[in-house]
């Protein structure tokens, strides 16, 4: 079947502009998470949907980033006043509600902020 | 300390040999224990979970938990130069609670 799926695959951006990265889960998965990599770092949570709900916000790193899911389905991550530290590879997973919870990778987002 | 710990590698093995990587993690109440495999500019591929101390077999596979020890590893047997790759491991909480913490991964090479 489909696997997790985002768009855009790259975004280059100038500093201070909004972006929204989009994630659409594999079909019949409740859970949603968001990460991001950059590079020389390792993966980063920043926040996990169960439905539309967040009951994890804890990653995000500051109030410029915000994020949020319809229909229990796709989530958008919107990035207000980009700045060149948010430049990184945006990483969407998904996860049933029933065990054992693996979490499923899509390809990712590359953020460039110039 | 770094919850999740790996050491960064390179780790270098013949072709046929066995791969051996390993992962240490501070959080006890962590329950359970993921290997991913990451090409370069490539997302992270799920290789294996394990959620109980002893061994799981996959093929070519092995995971090993020991939460005694907070000890995570992970043993490729006739390693492949297509295996080379960094392989990062991550723990949870267990159940669908959310998030997975992840080491900073080990390169491993493997050569013909």
């Amino acid at each position: 079947g489909a696997g997790v799926s985002q768009s855009p695959s790259n975004k280059v951006t100038e500093k201070g502009k909004d972006v929204e990265l989009r994630c659409d889960p594999i079909s019949g998965h409740t859970a949603l998470y968001w990460y991001r990599q950059s590079l020389g770092q390792g993966l980063e949570f920043l926040i996990y949907f169960q439905g539309n709900s967040a009951p994890d916000k804890s990653g995000l790193p500051s109030d410029r980033f915000s994020a949020e899911r319809t229909g229990g389905s796709v989530s958008t991550l919107t990035i207000q006043r980009t700045q060149q530290e948010d430049s990184a590879v945006y990483l969407c997973a998904s996860s049933s509600s029933n065990g054992p919870y693996e979490q499923y990778f899509g390809p990712g987002t590359r953020l460039t902020v110039t | 300390q770094k919850e999740v710990e790996q050491n960064s590698g390179p780790l270098s093995v013949p072709e046929g040999a066995i791969a051996s990587l390993n992962c240490t993690y501070s959080d006890r109440g962590s329950q359970s224990f993921f290997w991913y495999r990451q090409y370069s500019g490539k997302s992270p591929e799920l290789i294996m979970f394990i959620y109980s101390n002893g061994d799981k077999e996959d093929g070519r596979f092995t995971a090993q938990l020991n939460k005694a020890s907070q000890y995570v590893s992970l043993l490729i047997r006739d390693s492949q130069p297509s295996d080379s790759a960094t392989y990062l491991c991550a723990g949870g909480r267990g159940s669908n609670t959310g998030k997975l913490i992840f080491g900073q991964g080990t390169t491993l090479q493997v050569k013909p």
